[in-house]
């Protein structure tokens, strides 16, 4: 079975600095998922990032990118460049790629970022 | 494209009273997963279904929640009698496939006095 930590309960960052959002997971799947997810204080998830385990490169979308270690069993999120709206819960997620389970999510991160 | 549509976006019931929540998948994915959001237990998968057909229940807390979904484009979960402890955010979510990318409705925030 997957599972996902998230140690980092809250963080704080300033404005304009880049932050790590740290996930660990453990699967005895050779392919997998990694995802993460935003949820704001208005309620919704958002998704943001997938980074699959055969994938060479570290995902990246617009200011987010997925610091991807397989060894480690790592999948952390970086978002440059901070901004006052990226303040939200983090959730990292993974599934089996094989497709033979859903998403399983870690417990989140809640970011703060400072003016 | 339209997302995951949920209704009603707040509901606010007393205790014994059924409760139904709606949710509207994004067009083509088969996928269709029902979540409760709570501080204690963070998010937690409730049941879901596969082209229209229930594949995990084991979520479900009890009798008194009951899912279905009459077509690809309809999911309802009604909660029969509610109780307070069944106060949480309710949300639903599909993809196209079981382990891909999952998109969220809005939720529905549900508070049970």
């Amino acid at each position: 079975a997957q599972k996902i930590t998230q140690t980092q309960p809250g963080m704080f960052v300033q404005e304009k600095e880049a932050v790590t959002l740290d996930c660990t997971y453990d699967t005895s799947d050779q392919s997998y998922g990694l995802f993460w997810y935003k949820q704001p204080s208005s309620g919704e998830m958002i998704f943001l990032i997938y980074q699959g385990s055969y994938d060479e490169q570290n995902a990246t979308e617009g200011r987010y990118s997925l610091n991807f270690q397989k060894a480690r069993k790592s999948a952390n999120l970086v978002i440059s460049a901070s901004q006052l709206g990226d303040s939200a819960m983090y959730f990292c997620a993974m599934t089996a790629a094989s497709g033979n389970t859903p998403l399983v999510f870690g417990k989140g991160t809640r970011l703060s970022v400072i003016a | 494209d339209a997302g995951v549509i949920q209704s009603p976006r707040h509901e606010v019931t007393e205790m014994g009273q059924e409760v139904t929540l709606r949710c509207k998948p994004i067009s083509g994915h088969d996928y269709l997963f029902w979540y409760r959001q709570t501080m204690m237990r963070g998010l937690e998968l409730l049941i879901y279904f596969n082209n229209n057909v229930p594949i995990d229940d084991s979520g479900m807390p009890e009798d008194r929640f009951s899912a279905k979904m009459p077509n690809a484009s309809f999911s309802t979960l009604k909660i029969q009698p509610s109780e307070p402890r069944d106060s949480a955010v309710y949300f639903c979510a599909s993809s196209t496939y079981k382990g891909g990318a999952q998109y969220f409705g809005p939720g529905t925030r549900l508070l049970v006095l």
